[in-house]
């Protein structure tokens, strides 16, 4: 069975570090990318990037670049997306979820989600 | 502002059939496939359709897709209390970074 299970909910402070964590289990990590979407409160799903966790090529949507970085360690199937300093408006829910091919196929299968609050 | 334009919400009553509109541009939905996603209240979202008009193993065939040309539909049949949920459209753009519509909301009266 195809899972995706990410790390536990986050209460940080402006300027704080984060890094949370999607593990897939059930298929071939390498051979399919992850890609992590940000769902503000009350809002839509906005698409941030994607890896590769096969040869870590990783593509960043415009409003993301330079915003979070996004990585994988292949030898434990973890995905990771990180922030350096997080601001209030990285308050947001933040799914992590499977892809098997750039600009086709959808995403098929998602994590539970990771609920990260930032307030001082 | 999304990229993808859908409706805010539609509303139907059980057992009816309602559709719901994404639509883009040449250099997203017009080159490239769709996919649409339920996602129902306290929920991560789900896979219904893919590849414009695939549906995942699993996903009832009351759930359909099409596309022409920049916009694409998503059409539920037989609709049920269930399906009360918001509905995302997905593509991809001309640099084949992925894009959603902005979700419509699904009453069912």
């Amino acid at each position: 069975e195809v899972q995706l299970v990410q790390s536990g909910a986050e209460v940080k402070k402006p300027g704080e570090s984060l890094k949370i964590s999607c593990k897939g289990s059930g298929y071939s990590f390498t051979s399919y990318w992850i890609g992590w979407v940000r769902q503000m409160p009350g809002k839509g799903l906005e698409w941030m990037g994607i890896i590769y966790p096969g040869d870590s090529d990783t593509r960043y949507s415009p409003s993301f670049q330079g915003q979070v970085t996004i990585s994988a360690d292949k030898s434990i199937s973890t995905a990771y997306l990180q922030w350096s300093s997080l601001k209030a408006s990285d308050t947001a829910m933040y799914y992590c979820a499977r892809l098997e091919e750039v600009g086709a196929t959808g995403l098929d299968y998602w994590g539970q989600g990771t609920l990260v609050t930032v307030s001082s | 502002q999304s990229v993808l334009t859908q409706p805010p919400s539609v509303s139907a009553a059980p057992g009816q059939k309602v559709t719901i509109s994404c639509s883009g541009s040449s250099s997203n939905i017009g080159n490239n496939y769709v996919s649409w996603y339920q996602q129902l209240p306290g929920t991560a979202p789900k896979l219904l359709i893919y590849e414009n008009n695939k549906r995942p193993s699993g996903i009832p065939d009351r759930f359909s897709g099409s596309k022409s040309g920049t916009s694409a539909t998503l059409g539920i049949t037989g609709l049920q209390t269930g399906d009360e949920a918001d509905y995302y459209c997905g593509t991809w753009d001309s640099s084949l970074r992925g894009v959603f519509g902005g979700g419509t909301k699904l009453t069912v009266l």
